[in-house]
């Protein structure tokens, strides 16, 4: 079935460092692609997504890129702030039962050290 | 208003008790998800109600029972719990099924003793 493998983390830098976090996919078809993020006690949130290849998604100084030839949406930021620590989910868009469900990676703990 | 709202943050209960989880949103979403989330693990799906109707039941145990009394509102009852049904408990919305953006709630952290 469609899947996504995360790189394990956690993944702990310095202020002003630059981010990636691998993000790999195994799909049948063209799937909608996304990365949610978790700060700590709340909910997810959509961070960004893309919807077909080559579409690049970006927020809050985040990015990633849509690439089908490798399967993947990794994620990048050029300056981490402490603010940013969180758990980062990438995850595709998975056809259930008529509904869009999101099928999520393992999650990969990011900090931030001042 | 782009908010998932839930009630209670926190809820601890015995194994014998009867308790329920509330989930609002007044975004106008057709479209309605409960899932459950393990410490360090992703989301599980449980249930998806489209236009107030349970269209997907990813085999949950009985003990919880999910409500969609109006389009804004969704409970999940929960009866007979055990210690392993702890788990942080989320809601979410999208405009419709065949969306897929989904706008996810803070959760309630669910403690069973």
């Amino acid at each position: 079935g469609d899947s996504v493998t995360q790189m394990e983390g956690p993944v702990t830098l310095s202020e002003e460092a630059f981010l990636t976090i691998n993000c790999t996919y195994t799909a049948t078809g063209y799937p909608s692609l996304f990365w949610y993020v978790q700060y700590p006690g709340e909910g997810l949130q959509l961070l960004l997504k893309a919807t077909k290849a080559d579409d690049k998604g970006s927020n809050k100084g985040f990015e990633a890129t849509y690439r089908k030839e490798t399967t993947s949406f990794h994620l990048e930021k050029g300056s981490v702030q402490v603010s940013d620590s969180a758990v980062y989910f990438c995850a595709l868009s998975v056809v259930l039962g008529g509904s869009y469900i999101p099928t999520f990676g393992r999650g990969t703990s990011l900090i931030v050290h001042p | 208003d782009t908010e998932v709202t839930q009630t209670p943050k926190h809820l601890v209960m015995g194994m014998t008790n009867k308790k329920s989880l509330k989930c609002e949103q007044h975004m106008g979403h057709r479209a309605m998800y409960w899932y459950k989330q393990k410490a360090k693990k992703p989301p599980e799906l449980m249930f998806v109600y489209s236009y107030e109707k349970l269209s997907i039941n990813e085999s949950v145990p009985s003990r919880f029972s999910p409500e969609c009394p109006n389009s804004s509102l969704l409970n999940l009852h929960l009866h007979a719990l055990q210690p392993e049904d702890s788990a942080l408990y989320l809601c979410a919305s999208s405009q419709d099924r065949g969306y897929n953006e989904q706008f996810f709630g803070p959760g309630t952290r669910l403690t069973v003793l």
